[in-house]
């Protein structure tokens, strides 16, 4: 079964801590994702990578970084946490060329305070 | 600028009837138009999606009905089974190049009561 890893559902961070979201993705595809989900707002889109050592900017950017040294693995950065960051963050992976669904990880839950 | 708005932001319904959730785009470029369904503790997952040569697909109990000329698509969920209680999203993307990035509706919280 082909799987979206997210190293942790649950975590809780300190304001202005350097914190990093894991995502591993088995299915060896080019493109991987991460997004944030908020009652009443939906997912929005924070990056995204199409290529190892590739990413562009999502919508709401701002606050973060990411990573993809390797294929399967898609890091998300916050580089000094706030609590307006408080949220639950989703990865997500699809293959490039085509339509095809996106897979998605089940979520961390991130608490700032 | 939201470009994909989704309504209702809930909706409940009765076992055995229809639940509707509509959304619409401003973007005419957009050429894949999937709907997720989101379960509590899980992320979203793929329920079936239409490309905007067809008017219609089916899948089992879902439909998506599509209309170009008024930018609109809608997921039809005939005879609403109370496992069906989830949160659904639509999604609208262009094809070409590297850009798949799916733009999502805000969500309907489906609740079928027994």
């Amino acid at each position: 079964d082909v799987k979206v890893t997210q190293s942790s559902r649950y975590l809780v961070k300190r304001t202005g801590e350097k914190v990093f979201l894991e995502c591993v993705q088995d299915m060896d595809h080019e493109n991987m994702f991460w997004y944030r989900q908020d009652p009443g707002l939906g997912l929005r889109l924070i990056y995204f990578s199409y290529d190892v050592k590739m990413k562009e900017k999502g919508d709401i950017p701002e606050g973060y970084s990411v990573s993809r040294e390797k294929k399967e693995r898609f890091s998300l950065i916050l580089e000094s946490a706030s609590t307006n960051q408080t949220s639950m963050y989703l990865c997500a992976s699809s293959l490039w060329g085509g339509f095809r669904g996106y897979t998605f990880g089940s979520g961390t839950r991130l608490t700032v305070v | 600028q939201q470009q994909v708005k989704q309504s209702p932001q809930s909706l409940i319904v009765q076992k055995g009837g229809i639940s509707i959730i509509n959304c619409a785009y401003e973007n005419t470029a957009f050429d894949y138009f999937p709907w997720y369904q989101q379960f509590p503790g899980k992320g979203p997952a793929l329920l079936i999606a239409i490309r905007p040569d067809v008017s219609e697909k089916k899948e089992g109990r879902f439909t998506i009905s599509f209309n170009k000329s008024a930018k609109q698509f809608s997921l039809h969920i005939m005879d609403s089974q109370p496992g069906d209680s989830a949160t659904y999203f639509c999604a609208a993307s262009t094809s070409g190049g590297s850009n798949y990035k799916l733009t999502f509706g805000k969500g309907t919280l489906l609740t079928v009561n027994p």
